[in-house]
């Protein structure tokens, strides 16, 4: 079974710097995807940016940027010039091919963005 | 924003209780999920819908039931409510049952099992 692992429970940055969020998965398939969710207070799931594995090139959506390193299993989040409207939980999920697919989550880091 | 609904939003109720929470979509996307979150858990896939009374278990079904007979409607049941279930429950929708295809969640119920 697939495993999704945000091994940092929270996190802290200051406003307009840059911050890394980690995650890492283990599985045995060689295609697939990888996804960030943000849940602000307002508890709505909203999808950041998503990567398909077949893809060597990081996925990249305005400040948010993601760094892909397969053979490592390893899929971190770069949020850069932090806005207090990024505070919020991220949750890191992976995604097989195939239909009926199923997404497996992390446990998810909570993020906070300091004035 | 994509139409899902969810009700009740808040609910409270005893140990022993039948529960029924309710996701309303008006996309006509064919799978629909429910999901559950806790602290230290992330989002659990309890069960999960692939057309009307299509349905299929995901990772911590024991205890809860679905049913769906209209594309807009999943229902999600607890037969006798524990306290174990205690946790906020969101439903999503997706177009396919492919990963590349978001999935579209709904604004969550916190349900309170006491």
């Amino acid at each position: 079974a697939q495993t999704v692992t945000q091994s940092q429970p929270e996190m802290s940055v200051q406003e307009a710097e840059t911050v890394t969020l980690s995650c890492t998965y283990d599985t045995s398939e060689s295609d697939y995807y990888l996804f960030w969710y943000k849940q602000p207070p307002s508890r709505q799931m909203i999808l950041v940016i998503r990567q398909e594995a077949y893809k060597q090139q990081n996925a990249t959506e305005n400040r948010f940027s993601v760094n892909f390193q397969k053979a490592a299993k390893s899929f971190s989040l770069k949020i850069s010039d932090s806005q207090l409207g990024d505070a919020a939980m991220y949750f890191c999920a992976y995604g097989p091919t195939g239909a009926n697919s199923k997404l497996t989550f992390g446990k998810g880091i909570t993020l906070s963005v300091r004035p | 924003d994509a139409g899902i609904t969810q009700s009740p939003r808040h609910k409270v109720t005893e140990t022993g209780t039948p529960v029924t929470l309710r996701c309303h979509q008006t996309e006509n996307h064919r799978y629909m999920y429910w999901y559950r979150q806790d602290p230290g858990h992330g989002l659990r896939l309890i069960h999960y819908s692939y057309g009307v009374k299509d349905t299929d278990k995901g990772e911590v079904s024991d205890g809860y039931s679905v049913s769906r007979s209209k594309t807009e409607d999943f229902l999600l049941t607890l037969e006798s409510a524990t306290s174990s279930q205690t946790s906020v429950y969101f439903c999503a929708i997706s177009s396919s049952g492919l990963s590349y295809n978001e999935q579209f969640f709904g604004p969550g119920t916190r349900l309170t099992v006491l």
